[in-house]
């Protein structure tokens, strides 16, 4: 069935440095790639968003990468903040049709100050 | 800034009881979900509605779920009898649902966490 995995349950960073949280997805038809950050006690909180035709998109501190060809995407976040503690989910969707998304298993983001 | 509301927060109930929980979607919002996350785990889609139609409920356990949005607006969710592996966040999340849009982005509420004994 559909479903969207990460690689890595856990990633811990000092204060400053550069974060790369990876995910990989299962379905081909996927066209729209959505990343979520959910703290402790709160429902998810969209972060930022790609589209099937774009490899790369950049926002404020944070840069999705999209390779269609491995089915990989991944989330860097720079110069690491506190604040940036917590879990973050890769979610998938079809655009046009129900939007229904899956979401992967999630990668908790711990930043050491 | 507008917000997706849920209550209660919290739920302590005892197996085979029910129990209800209850989402005030964004003002405007047509399209309303109802997610489960068991801990440790992302989102799973329990139903989708749009307007006060169901969309999607093709993972809702309807031997002991329900949920409805009569007005369109608010929905409730239902679990009668409650079991122990039902014990998890259940997230409700709104879009505004917009046919032919690119993508309608989903708000989600705080969720409400549910413990049953």
């Amino acid at each position: 069935g559909e479903s969207v995995g990460l690689h890595l349950p856990t990633l811990s960073v000092q204060e400053g440095d550069n974060s790369i949280i990876n995910c990989a997805y299962s379905n081909s038809a996927s066209d729209y790639f959505i990343w979520y950050k959910q703290e402790s006690g709160k429902g998810p909180q969209f972060i930022i968003d790609i589209r099937s035709n774009m490899d790369k998109r950049q926002g404020q501190r944070v840069t999705v990468l999209l390779n269609k060809t491995v089915k990989h995407l991944s989330l860097q976040i720079a110069a690491t903040q506190p604040g940036d503690s917590a879990v973050y989910f890769c979610a998938e969707t079809i655009q046009g049709g129900s939007e229904k998304l899956v979401f992967g298993k999630g990668t908790k983001l711990t930043v050491n100050p | 800034e507008a917000e997706v509301a849920q209550s209660p927060r919290y739920k302590i109930t005892e197996k085979s009881q029910a129990v209800a929980f209850w989402c005030d979607p964004i003002s405007g919002h047509a399209t309303l979900y109802w997610y489960r996350q068991i801990l440790g785990q992302g989102p799973e889609l329990l139903v989708q509605f749009q307007d006060e139609s169901v969309v999607d409920d093709s993972q809702l356990p309807k031997d002991r779920f329900s949920a409805e949005r009569l007005k369109g607006v608010d929905s409730t969710l239902k679990i009668q009898p409650a079991e122990l592996g039902d014990s998890a966040m259940y997230l409700c999340a709104s879009s505004w649902g917009l046919a032919g849009s690119s993508y309608n982005e989903q708000f989600f509420g705080p969720g409400t966490r549910l413990t049953v004994l």
